[in-house]
């Protein structure tokens, strides 16, 4: 059962545009929803992350927009780069019950 | 490098085969996690242990899986018997008492 459902699989930004990533879960019982990156041959890294009771949070060029009504989140990237290209996994914990979206991933063009 | 170290790098074995992989976690951290992941998704959660005690296991694949934290410090993940569809990257990650977890750099199984 998919808990945290993530769009698009893959997405193609060129450099300086906006990268949106977007995910979906279910269970209302989640209270910490990390993103995370990971490139080739290496473990995911922790991003930022986000607590549903605050509506966004930024760091840097990096910011997430949560919907706690329509149990959404989004990860925005501003002024990507060719760097940021890589697979962003978003998640949901419960009780260190970590679920992952399937993973996007993300190519910047330059 | 003081984070999360993971060996072997890369494991080639034939199916039947039992395999161990060891996780150091970053030194400090009492949390330690195994996940799965497989091409094309997202880490799946197999089981985790807070200092020497396993306190989630019911998510470990099939009863050929087994994991130990012997003294609370690193950590060994068995497969035994290994089938065609054990192949995947396994990936250990620690925390300090919260969700922010530190992952390492996994070991990539193949099974012939």
């Amino acid at each position: 059962q998919q808990q945290v459902k993530q769009s698009p699989q893959s997405l193609i930004v060129q450099k300086g545009g906006i990268s949106i990533i977007n995910c979906a879960y279910e269970n209302t019982a989640f209270d910490y929803f990390p993103w995370y990156q990971q490139f080739p041959g290496k473990g995911p890294a922790l991003l930022i992350a986000i607590r549903p009771d605050v509506s966004e949070k930024k760091e840097g060029r990096f910011t997430i927009s949560f919907n706690k009504s329509a149990k959404q989140f989004s990860l925005h990237i501003m002024d990507s780069q060719p760097g940021d290209s890589a697979t962003y996994f978003c998640a949901a914990n419960n009780n260190n019950d970590m679920r992952f979206g399937a993973g996007t991933r993300l190519t910047v063009k330059p | 490098d003081t984070g999360v170290s993971q060996n072997p790098r890369h494991k080639i074995t034939k199916r039947g085969q039992n395999v161990t992989f060891r996780c150091d976690p970053i030194s400090e951290h009492n949390r330690l996690y195994w996940y799965r992941q497989t091409l094309g998704q997202g880490p799946e959660f197999l089981t985790y242990f807070q200092n020497e005690a396993q306190l989630e296991k019911s998510r470990l694949l099939s009863d050929r899986f087994s994991a130990e934290r012997p003294k609370g410090s690193f950590s060994t993940l068995e497969i035994q018997r290994t089938e065609q569809g054990d192949s995947a990257m396994y990936l250990c990650a620690s925390s300090l008492q919260g969700e922010k977890l530190f992952f390492g750099s996994g070991t990539q199984l193949s099974v012939l």
